[in-house]
This record gives structure tokens, C-alpha cells and sequence, in this order.
């Protein structure tokens, strides 16, 4: 148990549906981050927010929104999405100075049918 | 820019025997340093970490990684390897003199093998 929980652990989709992840995190920190893990390839950082607000977005297509309501919380909304998003969704928070590095939940393991 | 190299996709290694997983970075600067483990079906669990200090960095289960500032290494280390420490092992780099954000910037990965 990292503290950094993540909901759903499973998610399959349709390429027309809309879904949303969901994460959570109670340990203080104040910085949140989308990545996405694909077999054979490094992890891929997507998201950043800061204090409630996004500071970096890495040309990710607009299929993938995130939306950071407080401190304690991360969504990330899919919508059209296409089969090759289909990975390891994995959500991390830190301190905003990220010395101590990040606790990453476990991951959302999504298929895109 | 900042990048991670682990240059192994897989290490085998005979439980019992000492364990290295390599991995060099390119940072101006001083970086800060992170070692992860990934468990089948799990997301990523912090390992050790070097920010400052003494060159040799104590983690979690035994492990330990070297920082080598003239070889811009930081190997990861066990001396006796474990069945159960067979995972997907993972070094970060973050530049504190960044501009970029506070996220680290991930190797692709080394699985680790330790056969019986």
C-alpha cells in the first residue's frame, strides 16, 4: 500500500464510449502525474499538475483530458480512444519539490476494443 | 536534455549470487536519483534514492546502488539475489535545475530473473 490509490484496476472500452480514471492520494503532496506504461516501451510522462494546476502536458492527443479538482485527487477522462492507447495507466504523486521521488498507485490496465 | 539508459532488456542471475542492474543517466547538473521495482500487475514501488551525499544509497530489501559521478552511473546492487526479487526494475532521473516540472524521467526498464 503506496497511498496512492487508483480506481478502476481493469477498464475495457469501446473506441465511441467515454470513461474516466480515477486517483487518490492521502499522503500531503501537492503534485500528481499521469503516466503511461506500454509493453517494450518507457514509462511516458503525460500529465503534470502542481498545486491543483497543470504544468506540463506532453503533446498528448485531446482524446486523453485531466482534470485535477484538489490536492487529493487526479481524473483522467477518455474519450474516442484508439486501440494502441491501451496500456498501464499508472497515476504517482510527490512533494512539490520532488526530492523524495514519487508513490505511484497501481495502475489501471486498460483495453481499448 | 535529461535521459536514463538502462542498457540491459534482462539480467539473469543464479539465487544466492550478487546481483547488478545498470543504469546511466545524462543531467547537467547534479541529478537526483531513483531506483523502482514493478511486481506483475502492480505499479511501481520506490527502491533507494540519492540525492546528496554519501556515494553508496541503502534501499529497501537489501538492495543498494552506487552513484558514480565520473562514469554517470547509478548501478543497482544486491549481494545475494533472491527468487523473489524477479521484477521489472526501473531508474529515474530528475534535474532539480529543471525547468520542466518536478516528474522524473523513467529508463525503459531492466527485468530481473534470479533462477533456484
Amino acid at each position: 500500500e503506496t497511498g496512492v490509490t487508483q480506481t478502476p484496476r481493469h477498464l475495457v472500452m469501446g473506441m465511441t464510449n467515454k470513461k474516466s480514471l480515477k486517483c487518490e492520494q492521502h499522503l500531503g503532496h501537492n503534485a500528481m502525474y499521469w503516466y503511461k506504461q506500454s509493453a517494450k516501451k518507457p514509462l511516458e510522462l503525460m500529465f503534470v499538475y502542481s498545486l491543483e494546476e497543470r504544468v506540463e502536458n506532453n503533446s498528448v492527443p485531446s482524446r486523453f483530458s485531466p482534470e485535477c479538482p484538489n490536492s487529493s485527487h487526479l481524473f483522467l477522462h477518455l474519450h474516442t480512444l484508439q486501440p494502441e492507447d491501451s496500456a498501464l495507466y499508472l497515476c504517482a504523486s510527490s512533494t512539490s519539490a520532488g526530492s523524495f521521488g514519487a508513490f505511484f498507485g497501481q495502475g489501471t490496465r486498460l483495453t481499448v476494443v | 536534455a535529461q535521459s536514463v539508459a538502462q542498457p540491459e532488456d534482462q539480467v539473469n542471475v543464479a539465487e544466492g549470487n550478487p546481483l547488478t542492474v545498470k543504469c546511466t543517466y545524462s543531467v547537467s547538473g547534479n541529478p537526483y536519483l531513483f531506483w523502482y521495482v514493478q511486481y506483475p500487475n502492480r505499479g511501481l514501488q520506490f527502491l533507494l534514492k540519492y540525492i546528496t551525499g554519501d556515494n553508496l544509497v541503502k534501499g529497501s530489501y537489501g538492495f543498494e546502488a552506487e552513484f558514480n559521478k565520473s562514469q554517470t552511473s547509478f548501478h543497482l546492487k544486491k549481494p545475494s539475489a533472491l527468487v523473489s526479487d524477479s521484477a521489472l526494475y526501473f531508474c529515474a532521473v530528475r534535474d532539480p535545475n529543471s525547468n520542466s516540472g518536478y516528474a522524473l524521467n523513467f529508463g525503459k526498464g531492466t527485468s530481473l530473473l534470479v533462477t533456484p
